[in-house]
């Protein structure tokens, strides 16, 4: 199983700042097969980005995602007050597809 | 516009069968992949596992001796089986679609909580 480690817990911005949000992968990951998540209270989560770098419909062009191999990253460049949410990042090139643990971007 | 919605009973007893439902609405069930994943209050999410109309399946190893699913074609639903639940089994399940096996979930769920407690 491919354990997903995200840094870091939680990040606590300003409206208007830069997040950086990171995920590293116990092994190596197809960037084809990994995906981040937006999750706020009560809600389902939302996809944000997938194949590592590709902003899912409807995602604002402030969400940038890099990264291959075990390093990923999420970048949200100008935090506007929609995104203060936790992320999550996911592989779904090997099974079981697994999830990080979260990292909450708070005010 | 592709809705899933989950049903169920929202407590279960300890080491009784947990059992649910999600209808898909807005689309065909056919051709695409459906999940389940759940995540205990306040923790993160947990893929259970998979299952495509044809009825092959991909569980989670961590569930598998306990996971069950189903798919309906007539009724455009499938359904999850979780055995033995106890109090760790708590959480809100959701269900999503995937277009195919190995992809990501851009429809999902609005969730269920399913509480396991006598």
């Amino acid at each position: 199983e491919i354990v997903l480690t995200q840094s870091p817990g939680t990040l606590s911005l300003s409206p208007g700042e830069r997040a950086t949000l990171s995920c590293r992968a116990s092994q190596s990951v197809s960037s084809d097969y990994f995906a981040w998540y937006q999750q706020k209270p009560g809600q389902a989560p939302r996809l944000v980005m997938y194949g590592a770098s590709i902003r899912a419909t409807g995602i604002p062009d402030r969400f940038s995602g890099s990264g291959s191999g075990t390093d990923f990253t999420l970048t949200i460049s100008g935090l506007e007050p929609e995104d203060f949410a936790v992320y999550y990042c996911q592989q779904y090139g090997s099974s079981p597809r697994t999830f990080g643990q979260g990292t909450k971007v708070e005010v | 516009q592709v809705q899933l919605q989950e049903s169920g009973p929202g407590l279960v007893r300890p080491s009784e069968t947990l059992a649910l439902t999600c209808n898909v609405s807005g689309g065909s069930i056919s051709n695409y992949y459906w999940n389940w994943i759940r995540q205990p209050a306040g923790k993160g999410l947990e893929w259970i596992g998979h299952i495509y109309p044809s009825g092959s399946t991909n569980y989670n190893p961590s569930l598998k001796s306990r996971v069950t699913m189903s798919v309906d074609t007539s009724k455009n639903q499938f359904s999850l089986k979780l055995s033995s639940v106890t109090a760790a089994d708590t959480a809100v399940y959701y269900c999503a679609r995937g277009r195919d096996s190995y992809s990501r979930f851009v429809y999902w769920g609005q969730g269920t909580l399913v509480t396991v407690s006598s």
